[in-house]
């Protein structure tokens, strides 16, 4: 069973640019989660999709981010325009419906975005 | 607000020795928590959970253990093993519907052989 994918897996764009993630969960999985962590900092919640639908979109810094779920596979996340402080590890996550109680999730390997 | 903390960034410990992973929460209303374990330029990856009508739970080398008067958690590997070395993210979350998880800053485990 193939695992969580991300791409790029890095990306150096200018400040100004715009970015976008992709995630590819696994296969069958209804939840899809993307994070955020900045250098030694803590792993942060920015959103989940149940499907395609947005559950939770409260850890979601501003709306110059945008995520998509179009038919509930793959999801992208774009950042327009990008900032200096938008750089970071994004981590995408998914789960089963039944690991929604224990928080049991599969993280892909991350996009490490820098913002020069 | 940092609801879930650990204060230590990094351990060291010589192989076959006990390691012991710290992790305290402010908010009341977790009563699930789970340890992730990273490794460089990799995702987290589920290590452990505990349920808050627990106060331990073991697997293998690793067990948690919940002080929930205290709000502290703590992972025990015993022994340690050079492979046990990455980073150690604590987790917590709420039961019931869709409840996000909200991580700790993590603490970076090396095991010395």
């Amino acid at each position: 069973e193939a695992g969580v994918t991300q791409f790029p897996s890095h990306s150096v764009i200018e400040k100004g640019q715009t970015v976008t993630l992709r995630c590819d969960p696994i296969s069958g999985h209804d939840n899809l989660y993307w994070y955020r962590r900045v250098m030694g900092k803590e792993i942060k919640f920015l959103l989940h999709f149940v499907k395609e639908s947005k559950q939770d979109e409260s850890g979601m810094p501003n709306n110059r981010f945008l995520a998509e779920r179009t038919g509930g596979t793959y999801s992208t996340l774009k950042v327009q325009p990008a900032e200096l402080e938008d750089s970071g590890v994004y981590f995408c996550a998914s789960s089963q419906d039944s690991n929604r109680v224990t928080g049991e999730q599969y993280f892909g390997p991350g996009t490490r975005l820098t913002v020069t | 607000d940092q609801q879930v903390k650990q204060n230590s960034p990094s351990l060291s410990v010589q192989e076959g020795r006990i390691s012991i992973l710290n992790c305290d929460y402010t908010n009341s209303m977790f009563d699930y928590f789970l340890w992730y374990k990273k490794y460089p330029a990799e995702g987290p990856t589920f290590l452990i959970s505990i349920s808050s009508i627990k106060d331990k739970n073991e697997d293998g080398r690793f067990t948690v253990f919940l002080n929930k008067s205290a709000k502290h958690l703590s992972l025990h590997i015993v022994p340690s093993q050079p492979g046990d070395s990455a980073v150690y993210f604590c987790a917590a979350k709420r039961s019931g519907g869709y409840q996000k998880v909200t991580f700790g800053t993590g603490t970076k485990l090396q095991v010395i052989p």
